[in-house]
């Protein structure tokens, strides 16, 4: 298995503004994935983080919105850009060991 | 049509009751199988992961897979108040660049009642 701890559990945004989310897993990984989850919705995959390359976007997603570092195994940050209020979700990020394991979730408001 | 769809819609039932889960996939390139359960404000807790065909347990707990109906299922015996919870079914596909990434069905949100 894998712990993983996420920063900040909440927060509430002004709109035009960015936020980071900062993932640590316990261990280290090849590969961490960051979801999204609407209100009332299932989750979406993002992006998939490696370490030492870009990473790489589902459909829908784009870097400019959404940019990634992967500075070493264990860590990762995703930042939401220029927030409106549709970006108002859960930010969940995972690692596959090779099963899934989830941190505790960003629960972003943007207003 | 969505690569995964989820049913029950929100699944109300006693304590004690056996509850099943069930999703339906049209992607028959997903190799491996997992359910979840999310608690409100929490994020999802793995429950049960397999990659065959067939049943696995853990518990009270049984996920069942039928590749070549591309069906599983989760089973929920003796349910208990505690199991009440949103239940999402993910599944992945092992090979090359698609390898960690999941499709999550919509989530079935269950309720047991005392």
């Amino acid at each position: 298995s894998a712990v993983i701890s996420q920063k900040p559990s909440r927060d509430i945004c002004q709109r035009g503004t960015s936020l980071t989310i900062q993932c640590q897993v316990d261990s280290q990984v090849t590969m961490m994935f960051w979801y999204r989850q609407q209100p009332g919705q299932s989750l979406t995959l993002i992006a998939t983080a490696n370490q030492g390359s870009e990473a790489t976007y589902e459909s829908g997603f784009v870097i400019d919105k959404f940019p990634i570092s992967r500075p070493n195994l264990t860590f990762s940050t995703l930042t939401v850009s220029n927030m409106s209020p549709e970006d108002s979700s859960i930010y969940l990020c995972s690692v596959a060991v090779p099963e899934a394991f989830f941190g505790q979730g960003t629960r972003l408001t943007v207003v | 049509q969505k690569e995964v769809e989820q049913d029950p819609g929100p699944l109300s039932v006693p304590e004690g009751a056996i509850v099943s889960l069930n999703c339906t996939y049209s992607n028959s390139a997903f190799q491996y199988f997992m359910w979840y359960r999310q608690y409100s404000r929490k994020g999802p807790e793995l429950l049960m992961y397999t990659y065959s065909s067939g049943n696995k347990e853990d518990g009270r707990f049984t996920a069942q897979v039928d590749k070549s109906s591309k069906y599983i299922s989760l089973f929920i015996r003796d349910s208990q108040p505690s199991d009440s919870a949103t239940y999402l079914c993910a599944m992945g596909n092992a090979g090359g660049t698609s390898y960690g990434k999941l499709t999550f069905g919509q989530g079935t949100i269950l309720t047991v009642h005392p």
